[in-house]
């Protein structure tokens, strides 16, 4: 059983349109997030859900607009598609992502296997 | 903003060779975990560690955290071909979400 699982792997568009990337975990995790992941190889924050609630939004153009419609569901829409948006979207999961009160947190983040989005 | 930076940037070796990876921070690390990630995966947790001076081992794997808690190394032992991939180092970011270091770039040949 995939623990954290996203659709599509590959996504390839034109400028301009507008997609989403569909991400499911059943760890049963109260926190998902989504990175980006450029050419570089580079892992970059862009949203934290935490029981549905927005908990981080990094600066992120607002054509990115995350939705969680339950604990376990995080997709990602993005409008407008530009060339600068293709990179590897990665899902993630944790338990308890703002620790215990007063100690360091050291959860576990759970990643998908990506998302390969390529603008034309 | 916390930076980490990491070393080498790409490293490729023969099997049987040992390594060293390296990742500094600009700021004490809340906790420092690294990751691997294989190519089309994405990155799985190896280790965490807190305390400085911690050395964790994870078979041929040596994880040392500096006394500072602001650097840290990972020692591979005979290295081997399912060592290949990108290593990360991460902080979480005001308790919150990940930051990542720029990773290495392994590649072990037999």
């Amino acid at each position: 059983d995939t623990a954290v699982s996203q659709t599509p792997k590959y996504l390839v568009t034109q400028m301009g349109n507008d997609k989403s990337i569909k991400c499911e975990q059943n760890l049963g995790h109260d926190t998902m997030y989504w990175y980006k992941q450029d050419s570089k190889k580079f892992l970059k924050i862009m949203f934290s859900y935490n029981n549905k609630e927005l908990i981080i939004n990094e600066t992120v153009p607002n054509r990115f607009s995350p939705k969680s419609p339950d604990k376990a569901h995080l997709n990602l829409h993005i409008n407008s598609l530009e060339l600068g948006d293709s990179a590897v979207y990665f899902c993630a999961s944790s338990q308890d992502p703002l620790g215990t009160s007063g100690s360091q947190n050291t959860d576990t983040q759970y990643f998908g296997p990506g998302t390969r989005l390529t603008v034309l | 903003t916390q930076l980490l930076e990491q070393s080498p940037q790409f490293l490729s070796i023969q099997e049987g060779e040992n390594l060293t990876v390296y990742c500094n921070s600009s700021s004490v690390f809340s906790s420092l975990q690294w990751y691997r990630q294989e190519p089309g995966e994405g990155p799985v947790l190896l280790v965490t560690v807190v305390t400085g001076g911690e050395v964790k081992k994870l078979k041929r794997l040596t994880f040392q955290f500096g006394d500072a808690r602001k650097d840290s190394s990972l020692h591979i032992t005979a290295a081997q071909p399912g060592d290949t991939g990108l290593y990360l180092c991460a902080d979480y970011q005001a308790g919150t979400a990940l930051i990542f270091g720029k990773g290495t770039t392994l590649s072990v040949s037999s």
